[in-house]
């Protein structure tokens, strides 16, 4: 049963493009989000988060929003680079106070120079 | 602050062996937790402790699998009688009691069972 889901395995965007990178969720009870960024041979990063109480958080070039009555939350990354390219996953955490993450399966992201 | 360390960073190892990966967290981060990650899947749970206590497991989490956080710092994640399907990366992430950034990663460990 996965609970949280990247539907699209990869994207390809264009250098000074946005990227849109999205991530949907089954568990009402999640009320805490994060994206990391991931390189290959390294552990995951975190980029940035968003609160089940917003709708939208931004930093710099990256910004979430969430959706959550259709339970749906998107990273933009504007405008691209190619050091962005990378695997991007999202996170969620039950309001349970196991401060548990659970991950979805990830979108590799190439942004072409 | 040197970040989250894990140890090996490789481990090839024959089926029916024991295996065990060490992970020093950030110091002043009493949370610590244990995930695996297979190719094209995200990090799974595999177990969490606060300070030294272990307070979730995960059903993925067989008897084969041990983790242990004495007195609260390192922590250590042994598998025995290895098999082809525990063949995954094994990270380790730590983070504070409340941490708006999520957990802090460690770089992994590859554990590759032949």
């Amino acid at each position: 049963d996965q609970q949280v889901k990247q539907n699209s395995p990869s994207l390809s965007v264009q250098e000074g493009r946005i990227s849109i990178l999205n991530c949907d969720y089954t568990n009402s009870m999640f009320d805490y989000f994060l994206w990391y960024k991931k390189y290959p041979a390294e552990g995951p990063t975190f980029l940035i988060s968003i609160s089940s109480i917003k709708d939208k958080n931004e930093d710099g070039r990256f910004t979430v929003f969430l959706n959550k009555s259709a339970k749906h939350l998107s990273l933009h990354i504007v405008p691209s680079q190619p050091g962005d390219s990378a695997v991007y996953f999202c996170a969620a955490r039950e309001n349970s106070g196991t401060y548990k993450y659970i991950f979805g399966t990830g979108t590799r992201l190439k942004v072409l120079a | 602050d040197t970040g989250v360390s894990q140890d090996p960073r490789h481990k090839i190892t024959k089926r029916g062996q024991n295996v065990t990966f060490r992970c020093d967290p950030i110091s002043e981060h009493n949370r610590l937790y244990w995930y695996r990650q297979t190719l094209g899947q995200g990090p799974e749970f595999l177990t969490y402790f606060q300070n030294e206590a272990q307070l979730e497991k995960s059903r993925l989490l067989s008897d084969r699998f041990s983790a242990e956080r004495p007195k609260g710092s390192f922590s250590t994640l042994e598998i025995q009688r290895t098999e082809q399907g525990d063949s995954a990366m094994y990270l380790c992430a730590s983070s504070r009691l409340r941490d708006s950034r999520g957990y802090t990663f460690g770089s992994g460990t590859r554990l590759t069972v032949v």
